[in-house]
């Protein structure tokens, strides 16, 4: 079974930074891609972004752009989330996800999720 | 990048069916097949029941099942038991960004 284990989150002060990190086991990880959703407490799923396999395609969502970079290290088995300037309105619990398939991209539904990783910001 | 709109809550008895809508824009919805739904229990990580409008992942009961028309999308749960009680959310690809429906909670009466 797929397992996704994500860490490094944690409370930091508005202006700060944090890098998450989602380590996957049990699958091919370089053949799919990976996406990152949070969740702000009590609220919706937020798509947040996604990267191919190979990392070559990169999307963001335009709340965190500019702010957060998303990349993998193959090797590592392991996808992150670096985030910078962060906002009281960042605050939320982040989930890593596989996509369903190893063909496209933001096309793709997400069928394995990690347990997520809190994430607060405030000072 | 707008959410996609759901109802806030939806309620059932056992045995019955539901149907929860989830409307997108000619941007999402209306324009790509990769419409996908999930459910998520307190605390727990959210689980795909539907992908590409009416697929279901292996392991899902076909109780579940999805269509669309236009720029809605719908899920409808047949034969309700107790444990498909949860928050629903819908989900679209639109092009260059993934949106995701404000959730719908389902309560099983």
């Amino acid at each position: 079974e797929v397992q996704l284990v994500e860490s490094g989150g944690g409370l930091v002060q508005p202006g700060g930074s944090l890098r998450l990190s989602c380590a996957a086991s049990r699958f091919t990880f370089s053949s799919y891609s990976m996406t990152w959703v949070r969740q702000a407490p009590g609220k919706g799923l937020e798509w947040v972004s996604s990267l191919t396999g190979s990392g070559a395609r990169i999307y963001y969502a335009d709340s965190v752009k500019g702010r957060f970079t998303i990349s993998r290290d193959n090797s590592k088995n392991t996808v992150y989330l670096q985030m910078n300037s962060l906002r009281a309105e960042d605050t939320a619990v982040y989930y890593c996800a596989k996509a369903i398939a190893v063909a496209g991209l933001l096309d793709l539904a997400l069928d394995s999720w990690g347990q997520g990783t809190l994430v607060t910001v405030s000072s | 990048q707008s959410a996609l709109t759901q109802p806030r809550s939806v309620s059932g008895s056992p045995g019955q069916s539901v149907t929860i809508s989830c409307t997108g824009t000619s941007s999402d919805v209306g324009t790509y097949n990769y419409v996908s739904w999930y459910q998520q229990h307190p605390g727990k990580a959210p689980k795909v029941m539907i992908f590409d409008v009416s697929k279901r992942p292996s392991g899902v009961p076909d109780r579940f099942s999805g269509s669309k028309s236009g720029n809605t999308a719908s899920l409808t749960i047949s034969g309700l038991q107790a444990e498909d009680e949860g928050d629903y959310y819908c989900c679209s690809y639109g092009g260059t960004y993934v949106v995701f429906g404000g959730g719908t909670k389902l309560t099983v009466l």
